[in-house]
């Protein structure tokens, strides 16, 4: 099982906004920044948010992501059939000494 | 633009050792980390460790410590993941991505285009 908890799948239907969450503890989110990835079917995983809530260069605005204590959700506003996808958490665990994620949430647009 | 360019698939045998390199193109990597992420068939994104060029010492997850062997040839800006001790389990899709030199805490900003080893007798 992953360091990191996010729930397995998570649905919406066009032009809806969800919420993705993931969930850690002191050692990883409760301590360290969380980065944001976007995996398409048979592609190499994205960066779609680092540091919390700041967006590399051509991420669209209507992903935001978010922190408080050890949780970390990423939103996803106007959703498009595009936004179909493996979305995964990750941070920096100083018990571990190195990077984890969590296990992945599989959106569906409906 | 840096990109990076891994080769290609690989079929191996329980007990054996892979070789995954990973080179940057349109770039050096003198002054950030690569990293080594695993994917087996189905599964998540599993950290296996990272090594910055310019420091030269690799630092490794846990679960792959012993079996693992990162390194960096600077010289031809291309990085190595090594797995020894192959089973079956290891089956999967390891991507090497860069550690951004411009986000202070750290976030994978470029990766390789993956490379598929499959282990089977």
């Amino acid at each position: 099982q992953s360091v990191l908890t996010q729930p397995p799948s998570a649905s919406g239907t066009p032009g809806q906004r969800v919420t993705l969450s993931c969930s850690g503890s002191s050692p990883n989110i409760g301590s360290n920044t969380v980065n944001w990835y976007q995996q398409l079917p048979g592609t190499a995983p994205k960066l779609l948010v680092y540091s919390n809530n700041l967006r590399p260069s051509g991420v669209p605005d209507r992903f935001s992501g978010s922190k408080s204590g050890t949780s970390a959700s990423l939103a996803i506003s106007g959703l498009q059939s595009e936004d179909e996808a493996d979305y995964y958490c990750a941070t920096w665990d100083d018990s571990l000494n190195g990077w984890v994620f969590g296990g992945g949430t599989k959106l569906t647009v409906l | 633009q840096v990109q990076l360019v891994q080769s290609g698939a690989e079929v191996k045998k329980p007990g054996s050792s892979v070789k995954v390199s990973c080179k940057a193109s349109g770039g050096t990597f003198n002054n950030y980390a690569i990293n080594w992420v695993r994917q087996a068939p189905g599964q998540g994104l599993e950290w296996m460790g990272r090594i910055t060029p310019i420091f030269g010492t690799p630092n490794y997850a846990r679960k792959f410590q012993g079996r693992v062997t990162i390194i960096a040839d600077e010289s031809t800006n291309t990085a190595y993941m090594e797995l020894s001790s192959l089973r079956s389990e290891d089956t999967a899709v390891f991507f090497c991505a860069r550690d951004s030199p411009t986000v202070v805490d750290g976030a994978f900003d470029i990766w390789g285009q993956g490379t598929m080893v499959t282990v089977s007798s």
